[in-house]
């Protein structure tokens, strides 16, 4: 199995703009997670799906962000617009949930940069 | 990339050492607890975990003992090696719960 698949890796731009981040889960799991990374607060849960289905997003800083699974082997997550503070590593990670091993499955990571 | 920066708690130890890792988990109703590792540029890998019924756990090279009275966590890490050097997260979920909340993380150095 290739694991969880994020896209891009590295994001630069600018204030502003849209960015999508992509996250392909490990084939047979059922839940998705979205996490964010800085260095003032460490990893922080965005929102997380059982099933394609958003159980909490109360981790989604704004209405700026959005994230939403067409279908059960991936997900995106959208900022719209985009500002510095945004800047992070962005974590997707999925489980097989039903299974209380509670080993999450974590992608390399989508490091995004606004100027 | 990295994953954590500059004010993380540092633990150092000589290769071959035994490392231990602590970890103060927030909220006495959880009752699973995980240790992740991250290294640069990657996203965090599970290494062990522990049910809250239990107080100790061994994997190889690797123990993670479980004190709730002062909801504490460690984790011990035998013979010490140049690969264990990362960031060690614990993470711990309430019952029946799917959100995991993380720890800030200590990095480990491993000197040669």
């Amino acid at each position: 199995d290739a694991g969880v698949i994020q896209s891009p890796r590295h994001e630069v731009t600018e204030m502003g703009q849209e960015v999508t981040l992509r996250c392909k889960l490990i084939s047979g799991h059922n839940s998705l997670f979205w996490y964010r990374q800085t260095m003032m607060r460490g990893l922080e849960l965005l929102i997380y799906f059982n099933n394609n289905v958003p159980i909490d997003d109360s981790g989604m800083p704004e209405d700026r962000f959005s994230a939403k699974m067409p279908n059960a082997s991936f997900s995106t997550l959208k900022i719209q617009p985009s500002e510095p503070r945004d800047s992070a590593v962005y974590f997707c990670a999925s489980r097989l949930t039903g299974v209380r091993t509670g080993e999450l499955f974590f992608g390399e990571g989508s490091r995004l940069t606004v100027l | 990339g990295e994953s954590v920066g500059l004010h993380l708690p540092t633990l150092s130890v000589q290769e071959g050492d035994n490392s231990i890792i602590n970890c103060a988990y927030s909220n006495s109703a959880s009752d699973y607890f995980i240790w992740y590792k991250q290294e640069s540029g990657k996203g965090p890998q599970f290494i062990i975990d522990i049910r809250s019924n239990m107080d100790k756990r061994q994997g190889q090279r690797v123990t993670v003992l479980l004190n709730k009275t002062v909801k504490h966590l460690s984790l011990q890490i035998a013979a010490t090696q140049p690969g264990d050097s990362a960031v060690y997260f614990c993470a711990e979920t309430l019952p029946y719960g799917q959100n995991f909340v993380f720890g800030p993380g200590t990095r480990l150095s491993v000197l040669p």
